[in-house]
C-alpha cells in the first residue's frame, strides 16, 4: 500500500530564507509526483508535476526533485516571502490500483507541511 | 485550460437531510473523476473513483449507500451525501484528468459541508 510522508509537519522561517520541504513514498511504482499548495479553507493549487522519468522541474522560485528509486522528492523554495505561507502537499500518482478497485492514476497525498514565512 | 468547477463552495444542512455536490470539467472531457475528503488538519483521502457510464468504485471504509456518486456525462460527476450527520462535516473536493493516466489531475475548489 502506497504511503506518503512529509517532513517537517510545520516550518517557520524568516523572510528571504531558502528552504527545503521533504516528501517520501513507499512504492516506487508511480506515474508522477505533484506538489500542491493549499491555503486555509481553500482548494489546491498545483505547483509542479514531475513525471516518473524526470529528475526535476522548476517554476520561478520553486524547484522540485524526484528520486524514484529511493522514494524521495524535495521542494526547494528560494528567497521565501510571506505570501508563500501555506500548506504544501506532496502527492504521488499510483500505477497499482488500490485493493478496492480504485483507478490507476489516483493521487495519494501526504499530510502536508505547514509553512509560515515571517516578515 | 483544464478547469474543474465544483458547486456549491459551501453548504450548511440539517442532520438527516441529503446534499448534492457537483463537479464539472469545463473545457475538457473526463472519463474518470476522483472524490476526496479532507478533515481539519488532515490530508486529502480518496473516497471513490467515478467512471463515466459505470458504477463508482469506493475505497475502504467509505459507504457507497451513503455517498452516492453519479457520473452521467463526460463533464459532470455528482456526489450526494445522504442522510447527513455531523460527522460527515468535512471538505469535499473533486478532481478530473484531462488526458492519459499519467497526466495531471485538476482539482475543483472544494465544498465545505457543515451538518448541524
Amino acid at each position: 500500500k502506497q504511503e506518503v510522508t512529509q517532513i517537517p509537519a510545520a516550518l517557520s522561517v524568516p523572510e528571504g530564507e531558502n528552504l527545503v520541504l521533504n516528501c517520501s513514498f513507499t512504492d516506487s511504482a508511480i506515474y508522477n509526483l505533484q506538489w500542491f499548495r493549499q491555503d486555509p479553507g481553500k482548494g489546491l493549487t498545483s505547483l509542479l508535476l514531475i513525471q516518473s522519468s524526470q529528475r526535476e522541474q522548476t517554476s520561478g522560485r520553486l524547484n522540485a526533485s524526484l528520486d524514484k528509486s529511493s522514494g524521495r522528492s524535495t521542494l526547494y523554495i528560494a528567497a521565501s516571502q510571506p505570501g508563500d505561507s501555506a500548506t504544501y502537499l506532496c502527492a504521488v500518482s499510483t500505477i497499482t490500483p488500490s485493493d478496492y478497485g480504485g483507478s490507476q492514476g489516483n493521487l495519494i497525498f501526504g499530510k502536508g507541511t505547514k509553512l509560515s514565512v515571517k516578515p | 485550460g483544464a478547469v474543474v468547477s465544483q458547486h456549491p463552495s459551501w453548504v450548511i444542512c440539517k442532520s438527516g437531510t441529503s446534499v448534492k455536490i457537483e463537479c464539472r470539467s469545463l473545457d475538457f472531457q473526463a472519463t474518470t473523476m476522483f472524490w476526496y475528503r479532507q478533515f481539519p488538519k488532515q490530508s486529502l483521502m480518496l473516497m471513490a473513483t467515478s467512471n463515466e457510464g459505470s458504477k463508482a468504485t469506493y475505497e475502504q471504509g467509505v459507504e457507497k449507500d451513503k455517498f452516492l456518486i453519479n457520473h452521467a456525462s463526460l463533464t459532470l460527476s455528482t456526489l450526494t451525501v445522504t442522510s447527513a450527520h455531523p460527522e460527515d462535516s468535512s471538505f469535499y473536493i473533486c478532481s478530473a484528468r484531462s488526458g492519459p493516466v499519467n497526466s495531471p489531475l485538476h482539482f475543483g475548489n472544494g465544498t465545505r459541508l457543515t451538518v448541524t
